[in-house]
């Protein structure tokens, strides 16, 4: 069974632009969640999307936004970028929405804002 | 808000020695903590994951111990080995609301040849 695939792997922008990176789940899953890694900073928390609508959001601003279709393949977009959303960009789906579903990650996506 | 804190940030340890890292969390609804190993340019993987109503978990050389009490949590690795080398995050899912992950900030292993 295939993983999770995000697209593209490694991206430059350059501030003020906008990116869209996109994300496979895992045959059958139904929940995608987005997580921004930086150094120092973890693992933070996007969103998650379950059954095409966004069930839980993070502390992030409105410049972070994602959508999910109907066969559960989910995008992020940010817009007017800055040089602090550089980071690793992770996906990661799982069966079920709720407590205890375990998630898999993709190799994430590289965003370097310069 | 909801809150995991995770200790040590960095943990150096000799091979064969036995590391320990430790979990926090603020959430007394949380029930599932999930343990990933992350190694460098790699994606998170699951290695061992505990349920609130069991309070040790193990898996040959990887075991992990939940005190909701205390609401702390704890990934033991005993016999470590170079490949152990890597970043390990705790998790706890939330309740409140609608569930999400929440992770701690890593703590970075280097086990020594």
């Amino acid at each position: 069974k295939a993983g999770v695939t995000q697209t593209p792997r490694y991206l430059i922008k350059t501030r003020g632009q906008q990116v869209t990176l996109s994300c496979s789940p895992i045959s059958g899953h139904r929940s995608v969640s987005w997580y921004q890694q930086t150094p120092g900073q973890g693992l933070q928390f996007l969103f998650e999307y379950f059954s095409e609508t966004q069930r839980n959001k993070g502390n992030f601003p409105g410049r972070f936004s994602g959508r999910q279709f109907s066969n559960s393949r989910s995008e992020m977009n940010v817009s007017t970028l800055e040089l602090g959303d550089s980071a690793l960009y992770l996906c990661a789906s799982s069966v079920g929405q709720g407590a205890g579903n375990t998630i898999y990650f993709g190799e994430g996506s590289w965003l370097t804002v310069v | 808000g909801e809150n995991v804190e995770q200790h040590p940030s960095t943990l150096s340890v000799q091979e064969g020695d036995s590391a320990v890292i430790k979990c926090t969390y603020s959430d007394s609804a949380s029930n599932y903590f999930p343990w990933y190993k992350q190694e460098l340019g790699k994606r998170p993987q699951l290695i061992i994951d505990i349920r609130s109503n069991v309070g040790e978990k193990k898996d040959q050389r990887i075991a992990v111990t939940l005190n909701k009490t205390a609401k702390h949590f704890s990934l033991h690795i005993t016999e470590t080995q170079p490949e152990d080398s890597a970043v390990y995050f705790c998790a706890a899912t939330t309740t409140s609301g609608t569930y999400k992950y929440i992770f701690g900030t890593g703590t970075r292993l280097k086990v020594l040849a």
